[in-house]
């Protein structure tokens, strides 16, 4: 079954350490996006990428990083600068420009 | 104040009765979205809208361009039906990035 498969579930960061959350889709997509929920708030686009080795900087990219190298994978990094990455973090994917996004169960992240 | 309003945050229904969802946006939009996020956390997209109605088994979906707004019903809900639903829109910048409203907690009690 096609899919988006999101790995860990749970994640632990200690303070100053960089994690990477993988985000994989069989979907065969152009078209991919992380996304962070907080508690009483809407989801915040963190990084989406249009096409391979491309990706744009969302509404709060400070503290992230990723990268773009397969057209079936899209990892996002958490680095040591993101001062409350406590979070829920969802992946998603589409095949282009306005049509419904297919998103993964996400990954819970706490600090340690 | 949010580009995407839902309302109303919490709704709490018996079995059986009709349900309303409402979301208004204050920007121009190419289509707008109605998604279910289960208590386990994802997601699932329901209704991709940017005109009209869509109706999809119990779930309706509306959408009046001039007066930006949405409607999303669900007739004869059930337990099962509990839920976050989330109102979205792909405002006219960009056709890829969505904007979220803050979501609708729906309990439905047997």
């Amino acid at each position: 079954d096609g899919g988006i498969t999101q790995s860990p579930k749970y994640l632990f960061r200690k303070e100053g350490q960089n994690v990477t959350l993988s985000c994989e889709q069989n979907l065969n997509h152009d078209a991919m996006y992380w996304y962070r929920q907080d508690p009483g708030q809407g989801l915040r686009l963190i990084y989406y990428s249009q096409i391979v080795n491309d990706f744009q900087k969302g509404d709060i990219a400070e503290g992230y990083s990723v990268s773009r190298e397969k057209k079936e994978s899209f990892p996002l990094t958490v680095t040591s600068a993101q001062k409350n990455p406590t979070a829920f973090y969802l992946c998603a994917s589409n095949v282009g420009r306005n049509q419904p996004q297919h998103f993964g169960d996400g990954t819970r992240l706490s600090i340690l | 104040k949010n580009e995407v309003e839902q309302s109303p945050q919490n709704l709490t229904a018996q079995e059986g009765e009709f349900i309303t969802i409402n979301c208004s946006y204050s920007v121009g939009i190419s289509a707008l979205h109605w998604l279910q996020q289960h208590p386990g956390g994802g997601i699932v997209s329901l209704f991709m809208l940017s005109s009209g109605k869509k109706k999809h088994g119990r779930l309706i979906a509306t959408i009046n361009i001039q007066e930006k707004h949405s409607s999303l019903h669900i007739t004869a809900s059930h337990p099962r039906d509990s839920a976050v639903y989330i109102c979205a829109v792909n405002s006219g910048g960009s056709n890829y990035k969505l904007t979220f409203g803050k979501g609708t907690l729906l309990t439905v009690n047997p």
